[in-house]
């Protein structure tokens, strides 16, 4: 059972369409994040959410745009899309881990973007 | 803000020997730090972390150390595999405050059989 997913895996786009990636995490996490990886393997946060509530905000151009509908699901929302936007996007979740002593991030499978 | 540097950015060891990963952080505020491997195409999973009232913590073959005067933590893998090669990235966060993870950018691991 996948305890954070995201839909889709591939999306291949053109400059300046608006498209949307979801994340869904069955854990029972308060906390969501949103991060960008990079051609260079660079992993960098962009948005975290608490309870529905955003808390981390990077300095993200505004074309891109989370929306938490409950606090199982944060989705990115990408206006205009430019060429430099292409990159791996991974949604991760924050709560208890297995031991249940200390708070993990759990990632999600990741979706690569690809603006033409 | 968090600064994470980490060292060095590819690593190749023959099979069975050790592997050490090298990480600084800049603010002394930080306060947790995990370790993640990333396979190829793969999402980042977590290894082993450490919190900063611990100098070491070890799970089987990998062990982190934490020095907090200095700053560092340093990851430590023995016995190493073929299955080991991967992307393994340190991060630092400071917990009960900005819970930031701050990622340093990565060392590519080959094992060599």
């Amino acid at each position: 059972d996948t305890a954070v997913s995201q839909t889709p895996k591939y999306l291949v786009t053109q400059m300046g369409n608006d498209k949307s990636i979801k994340c869904e995490q069955n854990l029972g996490h308060d906390t969501m994040y949103w991060y960008k990886q990079d051609s260079k393997k660079f992993l960098k946060i962009m948005f975290s959410y608490n309870n529905k509530e955003l808390i981390i905000n990077e300095t993200v151009p505004n074309r891109f745009s989370p929306k938490s509908p409950d606090k199982a699901h944060l989705n990115l929302h990408i206006n205009s899309l430019e060429l430099g936007d292409s990159a791996v996007y991974f949604c991760a979740s924050k709560g208890l881990g297995t031991s249940g002593f200390s708070y993990e991030q759990y990632f999600g499978p990741g979706t690569r973007l690809t603006v033409t | 803000g968090e600064n994470v540097e980490q060292h060095p950015s590819t690593l190749s060891v023959q099979e069975g020997d050790s592997a050490v990963i090298k990480c600084t952080y800049s603010d002394s505020a930080s306060n947790y730090f995990p370790w993640y491997k990333q396979e190829l195409g793969k999402r980042p999973q977590l290894i082993i972390d450490i919190r900063s009232n611990v100098g070491e913590k070890k799970d089987q073959r990998i062990a982190v150390t934490l020095n907090k005067t200095a700053k560092h933590f340093s990851l430590h893998i023995t016995e190493t595999q073929p299955e080991d090669s991967a992307v393994y990235f340190c991060a630092a966060s400071e917990e009960g405050g900005s819970e930031k993870l701050v990622f340093g950018k990565g060392t590519k691991l080959t094992v060599n059989p």
